[in-house]
Parts: structure tokens; C-alpha cells; sequence
């Protein structure tokens, strides 16, 4: 299976820390995403970096990538409250950019 | 207001039969894509559709079973010989690379 896994399967901190987790993956891809979820709802996009690309900003939002470890890491600066959330990388098929795997996901608990 | 909406929110099951989970996007997306969350746990790709008219399997198709007859919509069926239904339906469509999801549709089967 192409699934990505998530490291740490559960991350507590306090608000104003740092958040980051990591996802491997085992085949070669074109993209990979950053997806969160809150409990019980869809999920929402939150940052794409391309397999040629190290790393990527978006607010908040660090993402790393590296490909000849098959890896990524999402850093979330100065939490909040509101970020607790579930969070999952997505990969996609080197030979089929329309089908993604997902990991099994970060439950990220942001104490007030 | 574009996105993805799914129907209903909640559904309850009796055992053997079948039911169908609605997905309508107004994206005008080609691609639509059905997964099953298990609590605790990540997606699992049941279906997908590329193009209207077509389809293919994903890993976990079994007891599943779709149709893509307009652009718009995907709908998915849970058929009787789904064995462990009870999970969450999460139906997504894309554009090339970024997934939009509905805002899912739990099923207990009682």
C-alpha cells in the first residue's frame, strides 16, 4: 500500500507551542498534501508541496518534504485553541495523479 | 455557493438492506471519489470516477457499488453484503490535485 503514516498518532500541547508531525510514505509521488479534519466533518485542504519542492509556507503553516527519505513534516507556529483537529498528509500515485492515499492522521489537542 | 454537499447527514441501516448515499458537486469537477472513515482511523478509498460514465474500484469496494451518470453527481450505495457497514462516508472531488470534501454522512446499521 501507498498509505502514508502519521507520527505522532496523538500530540497535546498548550496554546502558543509549537505543533509538528510527520508523515511517510513508500512510493514515489507527484504531490503531497496537508489535510485537517475536525471531529466529525469533512475534510479541508490546507498546503500542497510538489515533489520538487523542500518546503513550503502558508500563515502558520510550515511544510517540509523530503523525498529521498519519503517523508514530510507540518509545523504549526504559536497554536490556538482552534487548531485541535485532526490532521492527515495525502499522497498521490506517481502514474495516477487522480487517486490519493491518505495517512491514518495526527489528533492534535491544543490546550487553552 | 459552490462545494459539496452530501445527504442525508445521519442514516440508520436495518441488516440486508441496501442504502445510497447522496454526493452533488457544483465545482464542475471531473473527478469525484468516495472514502470510509472508521473511528480513530484515516480514509479508505471506495470508489472513484475520473470522467462521467466511468469508474473504478478502490481498495476497499466490496459490498459497494456507484454510479456517475452526470457531472454533478456520485452517488454510492451500500449493499447487503457490506459486512461492517457502520462507519463514515466522506464523498470528495478534485481538480487535478486538491480534494474538496462534503461534510460526510454517518451510517449505523441497527
Amino acid at each position: 500500500s501507498q498509505q502514508g503514516e502519521e507520527d505522532p498518532q496523538a500530540l497535546s500541547i498548550q496554546e502558543g507551542e509549537n505543533a509538528t508531525m510527520n508523515c511517510s510514505y513508500k512510493t514515489s509521488i507527484n504531490n503531497l498534501q496537508w489535510y485537517r479534519q475536525n471531529s466529525g466533518r469533512g475534510l479541508v485542504h490546507l498546503i500542497l508541496i510538489r515533489s520538487n519542492e523542500r518546503e513550503k509556507h502558508s500563515g502558520r503553516l510550515r511544510v517540509t518534504l523530503d523525498t529521498s527519505k519519503k517523508s514530510s513534516s507540518l509545523l504549526i507556529t504559536a497554536s490556538r485553541a482552534a487548531d485541535t483537529a485532526s490532521y492527515f498528509c495525502a499522497t498521490d500515485a506517481k502514474d495516477n495523479f487522480n487517486k490519493f492515499y491518505f495517512g491514518s492522521g495526527t489528533k492534535l489537542n491544543v490546550k487553552p | 455557493d459552490g462545494g459539496i454537499t452530501q445527504s442525508p447527514k445521519y442514516l440508520f441501516r436495518k441488516e440486508g438492506q441496501n442504502v445510497t448515499l447522496s454526493c452533488e458537486q457544483n465545482l464542475n469537477h471531473d473527478a469525484m471519489y468516495w472514502y470510509r472513515q472508521d473511528p480513530g482511523q484515516g480514509l479508505r478509498l471506495i470508489y472513484y470516477s475520473q470522467i462521467v460514465n466511468d469508474f473504478q474500484k478502490g481498495d476497499i469496494a466490496e459490498g459497494y457499488s456507484v454510479s456517475r451518470e452526470k457531472k454533478e453527481s456520485f452517488p454510492l450505495t451500500v449493499t447487503s453484503a457490506q459486512k461492517n457497514p457502520t462507519a463514515f462516508y466522506l464523498c470528495a472531488s478534485s481538480a487535478r490535485h486538491e480534494q474538496f470534501f462534503g461534510p460526510g454522512t454517518r451510517l449505523t446499521v441497527l
